[in-house]
């Protein structure tokens, strides 16, 4: 099936960084996801985005539902250890979701 | 809310042999599970799409006599692997979506080892 661009693939950044990254498509969604997924287990999702320019946040995570609707980013402020893992985008249409390659985040103390 | 259960875990089979995962929505209605397959350091791979009381739908190049998913309740989906091979061992990993929500939530995987 179709996989969105996620960028960038992986990230290595001291601990307090910020940091940033973006999915985008080629197709419209309803919905965008940001999922993250720690070694051997399943992706958890952080925040769900229903409207176009929509801003949410999740404690320290801020997503947005890009205007055009083919794009989302997600950042993170004040990077701690646990925040270590994969990060994925997933877009939805009815009851299609496409997700991104993913982005590898590494936190260095 | 929106946990999704996964069982087992982990499983070792011997080529050959045929393994049952079960994947529950604990507190909604998943009108719509899916299947995917997650090889080390990549994302996921859809296998198939199942609603509830209808045959899934397969993604292509995925064998549907081989994968065989059975949608037989709003909460509960089953993956069996039938005459699995070493190229069978993965991480399996369960979702499942209440359209009105227009979410999806993850189950925590298993991991297939085919000896």
């Amino acid at each position: 099936g179709q996989q969105l661009n996620q960028s960038p693939q992986s990230m290595f950044i001291q601990e307090g960084e910020d940091v940033s990254m973006n999915c985008t498509s080629s197709s419209i969604f309803n919905t965008w996801l940001w999922y993250k997924q720690d070694p051997g287990e399943g992706p958890v999702l952080l925040i769900a985005l229903y409207k176009a320019g929509e801003l949410t946040s999740n404690g320290r995570l801020t997503a947005q539902f890009g205007i055009t609707r083919k794009d989302s980013f997600l950042n993170i402020s004040a990077s701690i250890p646990s925040d270590v893992g994969i990060y994925f985008c997933a877009g939805r249409t009815g009851n299609q979701f496409y997700f991104g390659t993913g982005t590898s985040l590494t936190v260095i103390p | 809310g929106a946990v999704v259960s996964q069982h087992p875990s982990r499983v070792i089979c011997k080529s050959g042999t045929s393994v049952k995962i079960e994947c529950r929505s604990l507190d909604f209605q998943a009108t719509t599970m899916f299947w995917y397959r997650q090889f080390p350091k990549q994302s996921l791979m859809l296998m198939a799409t199942s609603n509830e009381g209808s045959k899934a739908t397969y993604e292509q190049g995925v064998e549907k006599d081989k994968f065989l998913i059975n949608h037989a309740s709003l909460t509960l989906s089953t993956l069996t692997v039938t005459s699995a091979h070493p190229e069978d061992s993965s991480f399996y990993i369960c979702s499942a979506s209440n359209q009105g929500r227009g979410e999806q939530y993850f189950g925590p995987g298993t991991r297939l080892t085919v000896t």
